[in-house]
């Protein structure tokens, strides 16, 4: 079955400082690919997405690349600031998947530091 | 977000009596699905319909059932409700990627805090 696996967190970083989540998926399909965000007391915003291999989806500064090769779809900001504090959420949604359903990592909360 | 509204936002519930959770979405997307969120688990799907009277189970369906009898409600009931099933409740609604690929996603709604006493 489809899943995703991404880094453990917690990361805590400081300002201004490079941002690498890694994320990695199986799938039985031609998956697209998502990356939520999750702000304290909030819901899950989409923050970029990338629908087939080799697309870059884009954010907020936020970047992932499909890559089919390596079955991963890295989140990467160049200068994370004390707003990006959030859990962050890599997703897939399979075209062999009937319910069309997005199957989700377990999370990484990302915490920032002035 | 625009489009998905959950209801009740808050609700506590007496072990073993029934709760019904409401989505509602204003988008006329065919997919809705149920998740629920808890601390070391991410999101887990509990059951998604693909069309009105259309659903069909996910991970963690046990304990639960849902209805849609029209496209923009999908709702989620335990039947009896139980202290495990204290959690955050998402529903989430998506087209379908061929029809506008550029538009393509997954909005969630606010999220149900439940907590079964």
């Amino acid at each position: 079955g489809d899943s995703v696996t991404q880094m453990e967190g917690p990361v805590t970083l400081s300002e201004e400082a490079f941002l690498t989540i890694n994320c990695t998926y199986t799938a039985t399909g031609y998956p697209s690919l998502f990356w939520y965000v999750q702000y304290p007391g909030e819901g899950l915003q989409l923050l970029l997405k990338a629908t087939k291999a080799d697309d870059k989806g884009s954010n907020k500064g936020f970047e992932a690349t499909y890559r089919k090769e390596t079955t991963s779809f890295h989140l990467e900001k160049g200068s994370v600031q004390v707003s990006d504090s959030a859990v962050y959420f890599c997703a897939l949604s399979d075209t062999n998947n009937a319910g069309n359903m997005l199957t989700f990592g377990g999370g990484t909360r990302l915490m920032v530091k002035p | 977000d625009a489009g998905i509204t959950q209801s009740p936002r808050h609700k506590v519930t007496e072990t073993g009596t029934p709760v019904t959770l409401r989505c509602h979405q204003t988008e006329n997307h065919r997919y809705m699905y149920w998740y629920r969120q808890d601390p070391g688990h991410g999101l887990r799907l509990i059951h998604y319909s693909y069309g009105v009277k259309d659903t069909d189970k996910g991970e963690v369906s046990d304990g639960y059932s849902v209805s849609r009898s029209k496209t923009e409600d999908f709702l989620l009931t335990l039947e009896s409700a139980t202290s495990s099933q204290t959690s955050v409740y998402f529903c989430a609604i998506s087209g379908e990627v061929y029809r506008s690929p550029s538009n393509y996603g997954y909005t969630f709604g606010s999220g149900t805090r439940l907590t079964v006493v």
